[in-house]
């Protein structure tokens, strides 16, 4: 098992451009998240999915868009990217209502200039 | 919603001390608090979690503790070794598939 796999590991963008943030988790887990995590600030969520087919903001969605594509993929986009957009973003997923462990993909070092 | 505050930001011990970092909750109706340790460069990790329904839970070196009335739970590492080195996360969660609320970490350093 791979866990949860995040896309790319680095990017950097120019102010203005588009990307798209791929998460992918192989346990079965009906719940994931988008989480940034900036020096200071913690890890704060900006989208989640409780289960296939539903997604809700989280604290920080402005400037983001999410999709949840199928059980296993939970993407996130950036349509216009802001240089405060520069973070490292982490994907997560949980099982669900039987086990809260949260499952962490390796983080997207993303810079915008 | 919910809203956690983690004292201190920066910890620093000697090796061998004890360490213990505190948080507060704001709901009172949130029952789940785990605390995640995040190595330099790597993704956090869960260490250890606690339910509302019990004060305390210990897993060798590490405990956390939790005052439901107070709002407040700790985490507790002993016999600090270089390797506890990180950034340690509380966070607390009401019941249901609502999702986790972080604290903004405290960065633990222990000195050989």
């Amino acid at each position: 098992n791979a866990g949860v796999t995040q896309t790319p590991k680095f990017q950097v963008l120019k102010t203005g451009q588009s990307m798209t943030l791929q998460c992918a988790q192989d346990m079965n887990h009906n719940s994931m998240y988008w989480y940034r995590q900036d020096p200071g600030m913690g890890l704060r969520l900006i989208y989640y999915s409780a289960s296939e087919g539903t997604t809700d903001k989280g604290e920080v969605p402005n400037g983001y868009n999410v999709s949840r594509l199928n059980k296993r993929e939970f993407s996130l986009r950036l349509e216009s990217a802001a240089p405060s957009q520069t973070s490292v973003y982490f994907c997560a997923s949980r099982q669900g209502a039987t086990n809260e462990k949260l499952f962490f993909g390796s983080g997207t070092q993303l810079s915008v200039l | 919603g919910e809203n956690v505050e983690q004292h201190p930001s920066t910890l620093s011990v000697q090796e061998g001390d004890s360490a213990v970092i505190k948080c507060t909750y704001s709901d009172s109706a949130s029952n789940y608090f785990p605390w995640y340790k995040q190595e330099l460069g790597k993704r956090p990790q869960l260490i250890i979690d606690i339910r509302s329904n019990v004060g305390e839970k210990k897993d060798q070196r590490i405990a956390v503790t939790l005052n439901k009335t107070a709002k407040h739970f700790s985490l507790h590492i002993t016999e600090t070794q270089p390797e506890d080195s990180a950034v340690y996360f509380c966070a607390a969660r009401l019941s249901g598939n609502t999702p986790l609320v972080f604290g903004k970490g405290t960065r633990l350093s222990v000195i050989a």
